[in-house]
């Protein structure tokens, strides 16, 4: 069964630095997402992206956070410059045609030191 | 106002018996979606179930049923012959609007199964 991977499945960065964190979405999918969970916190919607462009973002979606589907298959989060507070759970998730489920990814932990 | 409310941090059931975790949602767009997520222990989003606001039958997925009653703006996810297995952290999610888009999650339910 087709399922979005996410690589790496843990990084640990110094404050300060950049992180990239990538997917792989379903390949027939044309909807994109990136969605982060606090420890112990609810799952919170950061960014949206199709048709090459992002189509949707939240308000924790600042300029520190960028998008990118640089090819046909990858699609990358990159925290420019990360904070204590970016340390959390990021999913990667995609939708096909009809978006009426998002088939997550296994996460990225991320923790910052 | 919460756009997704859970109001059951923790529920227990008895193995083989059914449950019922409880959603209600706020909206004012007259097209959106609920969905159910599973996250285990090991920290996985499992999607479990999808319910349309203009799907006039409830939806059903195995086990999972998910009880829709518009008026009331519920979405209860109702899982028959509980097994060990589902115990997890459940989250009720809704998307707003016709074009794909941010879902927003409620707080989320740990399910515990008792032997």
């Amino acid at each position: 069964e087709p399922e979005v991977t996410q690589t790496p499945s843990h990084q640990v960065t110094q404050m300060g630095q950049e992180v990239i964190l990538r997917c792989v979405p379903i390949s027939n999918h044309l909807y994109f997402y990136w969605y982060r969970q606090i420890l112990g916190q609810k799952v919170e919607f950061l960014v949206s992206f199709y048709n090459n462009e992002i189509s949707e973002k939240s308000e924790i979606f600042d300029d520190q956070f960028s998008v990118e589907r640089p090819d046909g298959s990858n699609f990358t989060l990159k925290i420019r410059s990360t904070k204590l507070e970016d340390s959390a759970m990021y999913f990667c998730a995609s939708s096909d045609v009809r978006p009426e489920a998002q088939y997550f990814g296994p996460g990225t932990r991320l923790l910052v030191l | 106002a919460q756009k997704i409310t859970q109001t059951q941090p923790g529920m227990f059931v008895q193995e083989k018996e059914a449950v019922t975790l409880d959603c209600t949602y706020d909206t004012s767009d007259q097209s959106y979606g609920l969905f159910w997520y599973k996250q285990p222990s090991s920290g996985e989003m499992i999607f479990l179930i999808y319910q349309g606001s203009y799907d006039e039958q409830n939806a059903t997925e195995g086990r999972y049923s998910l009880n829709f009653q518009k008026a009331r703006k519920s979405a209860n996810l109702v899982i028959s012959a509980s097994q060990l297995g589902d115990s997890a952290m459940y989250f009720c999610a809704m998307r707003e609007g016709p074009n794909a888009g941010k879902s927003t999650f409620g707080d989320g339910t740990t399910l515990t199964v008792k032997p």
